[in-house]
């Protein structure tokens, strides 16, 4: 099996809510990652945890904020979002970190900022 | 500079009709090149990973082949399914083995 799951599928807030999307996987993999994809555009990364402690960030805005509550989850919080965030939120898992390994990639979420 | 190029940007095929997707990459210790299939609005579906020259993989209707300077995606008699965008990815030695994405091959093909 090498599913990814990922909540909500679809998510409208406003600029100044608060909101989380959830990422799950049950292959043992040991490192998760954040995408974002604006249309006609590939992903783009935004975090990577790797055996639950973040190991990249890409210089992402403070208002996203990523956390790794156990090796299955990865969460991601946001807050005061800008209309521009809006985008396909890709969550991946890899067997591990290193060189040579796939990355499976959730449904996404499709977030819009009002 | 590293650069991942794919092309054509765009390609429509006639139900059967073979061709190829092209990603050519100027990247320093490539550890492994990724093909992933992308439906509209879902997340991208793994396809093959090829690590060396020479290496070859297939899957049905798709054969993913690499050389030092790029890979080809070759779709043998192509159905209306196989409908999407095509990315690749190059993960290189340095820079934590992150992915390196191409802009993808949309690919239409019609009955």
């Amino acid at each position: 099996d090498t599913e990814v799951t990922q909540t909500p599928k679809h998510l409208v807030m406003g600029m100044t809510n608060k909101k989380s999307l959830k990422c799950e996987q049950h292959m043992g993999h040991r490192a998760m990652y954040w995408y974002k994809q604006k249309a006609k555009k590939p992903p783009e990364l935004m975090f990577v945890y790797s055996y639950e402690k973040l190991s990249i960030n890409e210089s992402v805005p403070s208002r996203f904020s990523p956390e790794c509550p156990n090796s299955s989850l990865l969460n991601l919080h946001l807050h005061a979002l800008q209309p521009e965030d809006s985008a396909l939120y890709l969550c991946a898992s890899s067997q591990d970190q290193g060189a040579g390994y796939e990355q499976y990639f959730g449904p996404g979420t499709r977030l819009t900022v009002t | 500079e590293d650069q991942v190029t794919q092309s054509p940007e765009a390609l429509r095929l006639q139900e059967g009709e073979s061709s190829s997707l092209n990603c050519s990459y100027t990247v320093s210790g490539l550890r492994g090149l990724f093909w992933y299939r992308q439906d509209p609005g879902k997340g991208p579906e793994f396809l093959f990973t090829l690590y060396s020259a020479g290496e070859e993989k297939e899957k049905e209707r798709l054969k993913a082949t690499l050389t030092k300077k790029e890979s080809f995606l070759h779709i043998t008699a192509p159905k209306p399914e196989d409908s999407a965008t095509y990315l690749c990815a190059v993960q290189v030695l340095y820079n934590f083995n992150k992915f390196y994405f191409g802009s993808g091959t949309k690919l239409n093909v019609k009955p």
